[in-house]
């Protein structure tokens, strides 16, 4: 049973545009949603957090929003540059525990 | 600041064989987890160790021992190594003070 789904296996996006990658989760108890970044050969790395008493987090161009009556997030990069082009894993977690991994998205963006 | 450290980077094995695989980390962090990342499924726990002294099963353990050297090293066995253990593996740690976790660069094993 997964938890949280990323249903695009890919994205394909110009620079300078918009990329929206989404998940969905189905536990109700997961409390802190959590996006990484992995580029081929090395490990992920933590983009962007956000809690569930908040509906929209920003840092910089990476602009992550929550919807919990659909259980959904989103993550936005505007504008989306070619060094961005790698697998984005969105995760989440129920008070503090070990954190849940979707499948995760590839975002190619072409310069 | 190394982080979190993971050998070796690559390893071939035969069907049968064991080896262990090393983490260690050095943020002085409580927990440690061992994940595997596999096409289409993204990043499945196989062992996580909460805090110095304690191993719990993940989502995906069969096949897997772990031991929790100290607080430094969190070391994932592989007994008897068959083809569908082929994977890449990611160590990961972190404070209890944050949900966030540190990821080793991984360590992609075949088996053959």
């Amino acid at each position: 049973d997964q938890q949280v789904k990323q249903n695009s296996p890919s994205l394909s996006v110009q620079e300078g545009r918009i990329s929206i990658l989404n998940c969905d989760y189905t536990n109700s108890m997961f409390d802190y949603f959590l996006w990484y970044k992995k580029y081929p050969a090395e490990g992920p790395t933590f983009l962007i957090s956000i809690s569930s008493i908040k509906d929209k987090n920003e840092d910089g161009r990476f602009t992550v929003f929550l919807n919990k009556s659909a259980k959904h997030l989103s993550l936005h990069i505007v504008p989306s540059q070619p060094g961005d082009s790698a697998v984005y894993f969105c995760a989440a977690s129920a008070y503090g525990n070990k954190l849940v991994f979707g499948a995760g998205t590839i975002l190619r963006v072409k310069s | 600041n190394a982080g979190v450290t993971q050998t070796p980077k690559f390893q071939v094995l035969k069907t049968g064989q064991s080896m262990t695989l090393q983490c260690a980390q050095d943020m002085n962090h409580n927990s440690m987890y061992w994940y595997r990342q596999d096409p289409g499924m993204g990043l499945r726990l196989i062992y996580y160790s909460a805090s110095e002294g304690t191993t719990d099963k993940g989502e995906v353990p069969n096949g897997y021992n772990v031991s929790r050297l100290n607080k430094r090293e969190f070391s994932l066995r592989l007994e008897s190594a068959a083809p569908s253990q082929t994977s890449v593996y990611f160590c990961a740690s972190r404070t209890g003070q944050r949900v966030s976790y540190t990821f080793g660069s991984g360590t992609r094993l075949t088996v053959v």
